[in-house]
């Protein structure tokens, strides 16, 4: 079955990059997605990436996709302290299937 | 735009009482999706609905858990009789998707119901 794996915890200081890595088993996914969890709050939807795409870049955002590897990883660059939350990674698959999440990475940001 | 709205934000009720669990998706979205989250276990998905239909119930955990949609804006989540092991925060989100979210249209999540049993 859809398998994502993420690292559990990541500190990095304020003003370096994190760089948040996920894995996924299903070689089908046609979208990846990246979600934000503030304390006390929903995922918010931060930015997708299409299975057909190497690169995506939002701002402070960047994604990188391997295909090849299975692996997508979320960059953030000059984090801050508002970045620390929970990052999830999830995708998705043809076919009548909802996102498969996995269980996210609490990002800490050292002032 | 209003988002997906969930209610209560916080239920605190002893074992053995029921608990429902409400929530209004997007309008115009046709899918919605129940979560819950521990610690322990992450997010898992509980049920999913397209159109109103039940699609994959199979993460609902006993039965002890239900859950409807008599119509697009509206669905519960019920808890009859709830448990200490129920605790968690309950989230619903929806999505427009063909056949349960099969589309690059992403979930869009309420703030959860932070749920105590005690």
């Amino acid at each position: 079955g859809e398998d994502v794996e993420q690292s559990l915890f990541l500190s990095v200081r304020e003003g370096d990059s994190s760089v948040i890595n996920c894995t996924y088993t299903d070689s089908s996914s046609t979208y990846l997605y990246w979600y934000k969890q503030e304390p006390g709050a929903g995922l918010q939807l931060l930015t997708y990436i299409f299975s057909n795409m190497d690169m995506k870049q939002d701002q402070r955002l960047t994604v990188l996709l391997n295909k090849k590897d299975k692996h997508l990883s979320l960059r953030i660059a000059d984090t801050q302290t508002g970045d620390s939350a929970i990052y999830f990674c999830a995708e998705i698959t043809p076919g009548n299937t909802p996102l498969v999440f996995g269980k996210g990475t609490r990002l800490s940001v050292i002032a | 735009d209003a988002g997906v709205i969930q209610s209560p934000r916080h239920e605190v009720t002893e074992m053995g009482q029921e608990v429902t669990l409400r929530c209004k998706p997007i309008s115009g979205h046709n899918s919605l999706f129940w979560y819950r989250q521990t610690m322990m276990r992450g997010l898992e998905l509980l049920i999913y609905f397209n159109n109103n239909v039940p699609i994959d119930d199979s993460g609902m955990p006993e039965d002890r858990f239900s859950a409807k949609m008599p119509n697009a804006s509206f669905s519960t989540l019920k808890i009859q009789p709830s448990e200490p092991r129920d605790s968690a925060v309950y989230f619903c989100a929806s999505s427009w998707g063909t056949g349960g979210g099969g589309s690059n249209q992403p979930q869009h999540f309420g703030d959860g119901t932070r749920l105590s049993i005690l």
